[in-house]
């Protein structure tokens, strides 16, 4: 499996942008990238995927690198909610979901 | 709400016995996922199903079985239970059988005593 580096944990202020940054040097042509946060004693969540472009959604915003080797989720306005650890996951087509430790992040408010 | 239900949320039984899990996916996906998440193991895929059929497995255990029934909800069979088998097990489904957008249910937490 396509390998993700990301860091361990990370720390906002509420009511500020969060960039979580994604590393995958190693990413494939096929490989979409796709970002799921689990907040405390919850199910994972699906936030946001793609392959190529920037994508947005209500929830998010997905920066991929123009050479795909790197990606970052953006939480436009961090709040106590969005406290959770989330996950950036390569997923190369039909093949299932591949879990890595992932970055808590803790907002501070 | 993801639109995902689990049942039971709590299971608490002895070593050797067998449990029974259940989920039902959102209406209208086809496919359904397992999915283990332990304290050292971090989460573990287990099976996948999309429309009644295996489509895909992962680190699934010889004494762990699973179903997908015509009304699409699915079952998790976990038998000759071990205290290693203490978990959260999670039930995900999505539309199509690629998996692009999975939605979890909240879980059930078995405990082996």
């Amino acid at each position: 499996d396509a390998k993700t580096t990301q860091p361990n944990s990370m720390e906002s202020n509420e009511e500020e942008p969060v960039h979580l940054p994604c590393n995958h040097s190693t990413i494939s042509g096929t490989d979409y990238i796709h970002w799921y946060r689990q907040l405390p004693s919850q199910g994972p969540e699906y936030v946001i995927h793609g392959l190529t472009s920037n994508v947005n959604n209500r929830m998010a915003s997905l920066a991929i690198a123009e050479d795909r080797k790197s990606s970052t989720l953006i939480l436009h306005r961090a709040t106590l909610r969005d406290a959770a650890v989330y996950y950036c996951i390569l997923k190369p087509g039909n093949t299932p979901l591949v879990f890595g430790k992932g970055t808590r992040l803790s907002v501070i408010a | 709400d993801s639109g995902v239900t689990q049942t039971p949320k709590h299971l608490i039984t002895a070593t050797g016995q067998r449990v029974t899990l259940r989920c039902s996916p959102r209406s209208g996906d086809l496919s359904v996922y397992w999915y283990q998440q332990s304290l050292d193991q971090g989460l573990q895929f287990l099976i996948q199903y999309y429309n009644g059929e295996e489509r895909a497995k992962g680190n699934i255990l010889e004494r762990f079985s699973a179903q997908q029934f015509p009304d699409l909800h699915s079952e998790l069979n976990l038998s000759s239970l071990e205290l290693g088998d203490s978990a959260l097990y999670f039930c995900a489904s999505s539309v199509g059988g690629s998996g692009y957008e999975q939605y979890f249910g909240p879980g059930t937490r078995l405990t082996v005593t």
